[in-house]
């Protein structure tokens, strides 16, 4: 069974300008989540999608940071413009989306950012 | 969600058990006791979750208290492969979800 995908896996981009990043979910997973995780903290969720639509985005930054996962399968996360504290891993994760215990989350090996 | 608190660091032999600890003293009796990892460079791993009983597979065992206001990771045989930051994380069962990840234990395990 293929993972979660991200790409890319690296990026560095100057202050202000824009990025964008992309994530393929495990076939058939209904949820999927990003998380920002700053070096040396744990991740914190950004997003969280189930299908088409958005369960929860109150931690996402909405002046500067979008996502979509328009046709509840692929999904790309958008920072414009960016800042020097956005800097960090941005990690994609899916679940079958069933909710209760044994939703286990599966992530994606994460995608890099480095702002200048 | 319940708070929890784990040491910041751990060492371990190869070959010896590891165990991590974890205190959740305000863990309630709908939340559940998740255990990840993650190793350098990759996205989290699930490992375990349990609600009140022990419970193991084939990565690890989880030892819940009675009062469940702690558990403990153990990494039976731990290897190399095993080093890690853990993160345990107590979870609302109808929490959507979603999982708060603090800052974890990071464990090493030497030769």
């Amino acid at each position: 069974e293929a993972g979660v995908a991200q790409s890319p896996r690296y990026k560095i981009i100057e202050k202000r300008q824009s990025v964008a990043f992309w994530c393929n979910p495990i076939s058939g997973h209904a949820t999927l989540y990003w998380y920002q995780q700053i070096l040396g903290q744990g991740p914190k969720l950004l997003i969280q999608f189930q299908n088409n639509g958005v369960v929860d985005d109150s931690q996402l930054p909405k002046d500067r940071f979008s996502a979509e996962r328009l046709k509840g399968v692929d999904s790309t996360l958008k920072i414009q413009p960016a800042k020097l504290e956005d800097s960090a891993v941005y990690l994609c994760a899916s679940s079958l989306g069933g909710g209760g215990a044994v939703d286990t989350q599966y992530f994606g090996p994460g995608t890099r950012l480095t702002v200048l | 969600d319940a708070k929890t608190t784990q040491p910041t660091s751990m060492d371990c032999a190869e070959g010896r058990a590891a165990n991590l600890p974890c205190n959740h003293s305000t863990i309630s009796g709908n939340e559940y006791v998740y255990w990840y990892r993650q190793i350098h460079s990759q996205g989290p791993q699930y490992i375990i979750h349990g609600l009140k009983n022990n419970e193991t597979n084939e990565m690890a065992s989880l030892i819940i208290t009675e009062d469940r206001k702690s558990s403990t990771l153990i990494l039976p045989h731990a290897t190399l492969r095993d080093t890690a930051v853990y993160y345990c994380i107590v979870r609302h069962h109808n929490a959507g979800n979603m999982l708060t990840f603090g800052g974890g234990t990071r464990l090493m395990v030497k030769p």
